[in-house]
């Protein structure tokens, strides 16, 4: 099955405890994003990247932290600084050319208790 | 800066009647605009782009630079077609998407 995929399904945190949420994709993109979606917020840009080994900061970067090791990989660390954490965790690729479409997964929703 | 704005939260029609989700856009140069949809329990996904001029599901979406909208509509509305919309400025100049806050649209019985 190709395409995107983001595990788990559903994450629980305990309160100062680092978590990582992982992002796989088949579809041989360059680019990779990592959004936050807050009912009446959005889709908020946290980290993407273009390439290999380079992320580039997005919107509410502060208390995350990502990797691109590898092409097919973009994981996000939400650390003990994310003040706020609890939230559903949505990662995208896409190719890196203009105006392109961006393929989703299904989400993380993460759960702080 | 590139922004997209989506000034209804949420809006709620009856089925069969004309259905309307605004976007406005803050872009320099000539944008290229996407409206992407997310049905309960199913991933977002992309509804239809600026530049193909097509019609999905019936919903159609005209670019007016006069007054930088992209409004998603829709002559007769479905249930079906409950669920979240954004409206979005694909990646371009080695820039990031950009997302509307969404508009929740419910299409009652």
């Amino acid at each position: 099955d190709g395409g995107i995929t983001q595990s788990p399904k559903y994450l629980f945190r305990k309160e100062g405890q680092n978590v990582t949420l992982s992002c796989e994709q088949n579809l041989n993109h360059d680019a990779m994003y990592w959004y936050r979606q807050d009912p009446g917020q959005g889709l908020r840009l946290i980290y993407y990247s273009q390439i290999v080994n380079d992320f580039q900061k997005g919107d509410i970067a502060e208390g995350y932290s990502v990797s691109r090791e590898k092409k097919e990989s973009f994981p996000l660390t939400v650390t003990s600084a994310q003040k706020n954490p609890t939230a559903f965790y949505l990662c995208a690729s896409s190719f890196l050319v203009m105006n392109t479409e961006a393929f989703f997964g299904q989400g993380t929703r993460l759960t702080v208790v | 800066a590139q922004r997209v704005t989506q000034p209804e939260k949420l809006l709620s029609v009856f089925k069969g009647a004309p259905v309307e989700l605004k976007c406005n856009y803050s872009y320099s140069g000539s944008p290229e605009l996407f409206w992407y949809v997310q049905y309960s329990r199913q991933r977002l996904q992309l509804l239809l782009r600026h530049i193909s001029r097509e019609s999905i599901k019936g919903f159609t979406a005209d670019l007016n630079k006069g007054e930088t909208s992209f409004h998603l509509k829709k002559p007769f509305a479905q249930e079906e077609d409950s669920a979240m919309y954004y409206c979005a400025l694909p990646p371009h100049n080695n820039n990031d998407m950009r997302f509307g806050a969404g508009t929740r649209l419910t299409v009652k019985p």
